[in-house]
């Protein structure tokens, strides 16, 4: 299974946009790659996932490498309520298991 | 929609007592698994299991059991537990069809001690 690695902290300005990476550099061909969020006590929630081709959703957008070996989380415009832990992830080749980064936390100043 | 249920929210056990958290869905999700969460560990999967009577162990299954005998529920059980099971424990599920391709629900975990 691919190992993800990410900063531990980051800081941004309310109602900028705020740029998460992540870097999967053993990822496979087939592996997809998922971000969750989690708030203090309270399970990771998820947030978006992709394969090869950028994606958007209401919460977010991803970014990923045309190697696929990083990806980025963007927020467009961070409010107080996305402080929290993001975690990269990825399955593992052919299967349900998903294997998490150690997650960044971000804080987020009015 | 209840989603992912677990219960306890908290529990304190001493050395060597056994017990069962349990983990309900009401999604007919196939797909679920339990996960242990350690300040600076991300989480760690621990046992999974791809349907009803069906499963496997994860990267830590070391000191814990599991069996699924519907689809609805997915207990995990300690049978003899020790300091080093102290943590946040998660319990996950999700349509199985689709392999890597489809998000994960959780509920909002079960804090152990182990004293």
């Amino acid at each position: 299974d691919a190992k993800t690695t990410q900063p531990n902290s980051m800081e941004s300005n309310e109602e900028e946009p705020v740029h998460l990476p992540c870097n999967h550099s053993t990822i496979s061909g087939t592996d997809y790659i998922h971000w969750y969020r989690q708030l203090p006590s309270q399970g990771p929630e998820y947030v978006i996932h992709g394969l090869t081709s950028n994606v958007n959703n209401r919460m977010a957008s991803l970014a990923i490498a045309e190697d696929r070996k990083s990806s980025t989380l963007i927020l467009h415009r961070a409010t107080l309520r996305d402080a929290a832990v993001y975690y990269c992830a990825t399955t593992g080749a052919g299967s349900y298991q998903l294997t998490f980064g150690k997650g960044t936390k971000l804080s987020v100043i009015p | 929609n209840a989603g992912v249920t677990q219960t306890p929210k908290f529990q304190v056990l001493k050395t060597g007592q056994s017990m069962t958290l349990q983990c309900a869905q009401d999604m007919n999700h196939e797909y679920m698994s339990w996960y242990r969460q350690d300040p600076g560990m991300g989480l760690r999967l621990i046992h999974y299991s791809v349907g009803a009577g069906i499963t496997d162990q994860g990267e830590v299954p070391n000191g814990y059991n599991v069996s699924r005998s519907t689809t609805e529920d997915f207990p995990l059980r300690l049978l003899s537990a020790a300091p080093s099971q102290t943590s946040v424990y998660f319990c996950a599920s999700r349509p199985r069809q689709g392999m890597g391709n489809q998000p994960q629900h959780f509920g909002d975990g079960t804090r152990l001690s182990i004293l």
